[in-house]
């Protein structure tokens, strides 16, 4: 099956600081989604993104299908921007759901004070 | 969208004992999908339900541990059986194409 690899697995920031989720994906995708899950264990979604850029406030992503890649930027890092990250996908062969989806291992994202 | 309601959001189970979490959509869909997140782990595909058939399970997920049922387009149920402390867990149900219950956190004893 398809493979999803999300760099790097920690990060730590100061509040205020900019950074940037890498997700690996090794087959065609008909859906890429990124999800923030939050210290209760809620699951949003953040960006539905099989290709091209997107914007929403102070998040942004980028995937580009044909190298197999999807990037999330965070700018002016909050507090409450902890938790984990999540980068899932669901592979296009076979005429597989695209709502049946791989989740990569995620990215704990710690903002400090 | 779709919005989804999960129940229970947690519970403390026995071990040996059975516990089936209910998932309900605000509109028709036709196919469900049921993960599991162990603890400190990612989300796992345990299986698809589809309306009128039976569930399609992963690798590594049967249908004797985890029965599923979907009598209609707005209503899904999983049942954990015979659990052990290693069923402890989050399970989430979801619709096409991403939306998440909020999860029921189970903890078996």
């Amino acid at each position: 099956g398809i493979q999803v690899e999300q760099s790097p697995p920690d990060l730590i920031l100061q509040e205020g600081a900019n950074s940037t989720l890498r997700c690996n994906f090794s087959d065609s995708v008909n859906n890429l989604q990124w999800f923030h899950q939050n210290p209760w264990g809620q699951l949003i979604n953040l960006f539905y993104i099989p290709s091209g850029t997107k914007q929403n406030g102070r998040l942004s992503a980028t995937t580009v299908a044909t190298e197999r890649y999807s990037l999330l930027y965070i700018s002016s890092s909050q507090t409450t921007d902890s938790g984990v990250y999540f980068c899932a996908v669901a592979s296009s062969a076979g005429g597989t759901s695209y709502g049946k989806l791989t989740f990569g291992q995620g990215t704990i994202l710690t903002v400090h004070p | 969208s779709a919005v989804i309601s999960q129940k229970p959001s947690r519970d403390i189970c026995q071990r040996g004992t059975s516990l089936t979490i209910q998932c309900q959509v605000d509109s028709q869909v036709t196919m469900m999908f049921w993960y599991r997140q162990q603890p400190g782990q990612s989300l796992t595909l345990i299986a698809t339900a589809n309306q009128g058939s039976e569930a399609t399970y992963e690798s590594g997920f049967v249908i004797d541990k985890f029965p599923i049922s979907r009598p209609n387009l707005t209503f899904s149920t999983l049942t954990v059986s015979n659990m052990s402390p290693e069923d402890s867990s989050i399970y989430l149900c979801s619709v096409s194409p991403a939306f998440f219950g909020q999860g029921t956190r189970l903890t078996v004893v």
